[in-house]
């Protein structure tokens, strides 16, 4: 149990144009959802942390109008990346946590390798 | 703030021989969770180990093991019996208190670990 999914797994766009990513809880209804970025060959940089039917709490330095985060359900968050440049490129990642015991135990998602030319 | 440290960027070990990542973390907190998670190379993220600081005892699962230091704020994994799969990067991560809201994991910079035979 405790499947987390994204889609696309990877995506290549023309500068300029919005691209969705959806991250779904397959098997369970999520507390909350995580969007992380990561460069390669370095750690995950938390962007923002969304709670369903609320607004999304983004950290500092990252652009709330460029990366849309919508958190409809339970159990989808979806991060829109807009007039995306190709210093956006980069692998996006998301989780999704549930409540197990005394914590909040995070899942993660596949990953999604953005490309901008 | 909490900050969590991994000053080994890269790291190579034999099959069968037993590595140690070593972390260390700054935190004010009194209980917390600390995490060692594993990046293979398809980039999903695996929970490998958990550990709560409120619990003296060392976390264990199968290979993998830690050694908790609280007064040192030192958190390391071993593993034993090393194998071809174990390659991957290896982040650990940090989780204050609360822990049942959405609180986010503080992630290291990460280990590479090679294993070759």
């Amino acid at each position: 149990g405790a499947v987390v999914s994204q889609h696309p797994s990877r995506v290549i766009c023309k500068s300029g144009t919005s691209v969705k990513i959806e991250c779904r809880s397959l098997d369970f209804q999520a507390t909350t959802m995580f969007w992380y970025r990561q460069f390669p060959k370095q750690s995950l940089m938390l962007m923002a942390t969304s709670n369903e039917g609320s607004k999304a709490t983004y950290e500092q330095g990252v652009e709330k109008d460029k990366f849309l985060i919508n958190h409809a359900s339970l159990t989808l968050s979806t991060l829109t990346v807009t007039s995306a440049h190709p210093e956006d490129s980069s692998f996006y990642i998301c989780s999704a946590s549930r409540l197990a015991g005394r914590y909040n135990e995070q899942f993660f998602g596949p990953g999604t390798r953005l490309t901008v030319l | 703030a909490q900050t969590v440290t991994q000053s080994q960027p890269e790291m190579s070990v034999q099959e069968a021989e037993t590595v140690t990542l070593s972390c260390t973390y700054d935190t004010s907190e009194s209980n917390y969770y600390l995490f060692w998670y594993k990046q293979p190379p398809s980039r999903q993220m695996i929970l490998v180990i958990r550990q709560e600081a409120y619990k003296q005892q060392n976390a264990t699962e199968n290979r993998f093991s830690v050694n908790f230091q609280k007064a040192a704020k030192s958190f390391s994994l071993k593993i034993s019996d090393s194998q071809l799969g174990d390659t991957a990067m290896y982040f650990c991560a940090f989780m204050k208190p609360p822990f049942q809201a959405g609180t986010a994991l503080i992630f290291g910079k990460g280990t590479t670990l090679s294993v070759s035979s």
